[in-house]
């Protein structure tokens, strides 16, 4: 059974960085292509990128360029977000999701729970 | 403002039918499939429709999707109180290289 665990609840400093991390038991690591997602409070989805261990390659979305890095370790099976430069605006619950299989392209069928990332002075 | 536009809130009643519109682009429903979500609240959200109108292993067959040109619907028959939640579409969108949300509609079950 796929599950994706994610880390803890983080509180940030603006101006500051957080990573979070995202442990996937139940697939093959290299030929999961995990993506984040993110959701403000009250606010709908917005997705914030993809990684895919078996190329070697993350492709980011236009609004986190430049800010935002993902990384995997096959050692661990665990995927991580690096946010820099932390606004309030990056308040949010962080999801990692990734599909059951590459026939869903991109629908994402597995969800992990969540990372609430609070940016307050 | 999302890319994709959905209608804010949507209401029915016990074992009514109801529908959830998606309005888009070429770049994005016109060139690749829709796949559509439910977020109970404080929940991660889940995987209803991929690929236009494919259900995923466990979700009932009360829950249908469509495509036509550059618009996406979610149908929901025999509408039950559990179905009160947010549902999102999604899809590809070719020109931001990337996967777009709509906006998300609210469903009420009076």
């Amino acid at each position: 059974q796929v599950q994706l665990g994610q880390s803890g609840a983080e509180v940030k400093k603006p101006g500051s960085s957080v990573k979070v991390s995202c442990k996937a038991s139940g697939v093959t690591f290299s030929t999961s292509a995990v993506s984040w997602v993110r959701q403000a409070p009250g606010q709908g989805l917005e997705w914030m990128g993809v990684i895919t261990p078996l190329f070697g390659t993350a492709n980011y979305a236009r609004n986190f360029q430049g800010r935002v890095t993902m990384t995997a370790d096959e050692s661990t099976s665990t995927f991580y977000l690096e946010l820099t430069r932390l606004r309030s605006q990056d308040t949010a619950i962080y999801y990692c999701a990734r599909p059951a299989d590459s026939d869903h392209e991109w629908g994402f069928d597995y969800w992990g729970q969540g990372s609430p990332v609070t940016v307050s002075s | 403002q999302s890319v994709l536009t959905q209608p804010p809130s949507a209401s029915g009643t016990p074992g009514q039918r109801v529908t959830i519109s998606c309005s888009g682009r070429n770049s994005n429903i016109g060139n690749n499939p829709v796949n559509w979500y439910q977020q109970l609240p404080g929940t991660a959200p889940k995987l209803l429709i991929y690929k236009n109108d494919h259900r995923p292993s466990g979700v009932p067959d009360r829950f249908s999707g469509s495509k036509s040109g550059t618009s996406a619907s979610l149908a929901i028959s025999g509408l039950q109180s559990d179905d009160e939640a947010d549902y999102y579409c999604a899809a590809w969108d070719d020109s931001l290289t990337g996967v777009i949300f709509g906006g998300g509609t609210m469903l009420t079950v009076l």
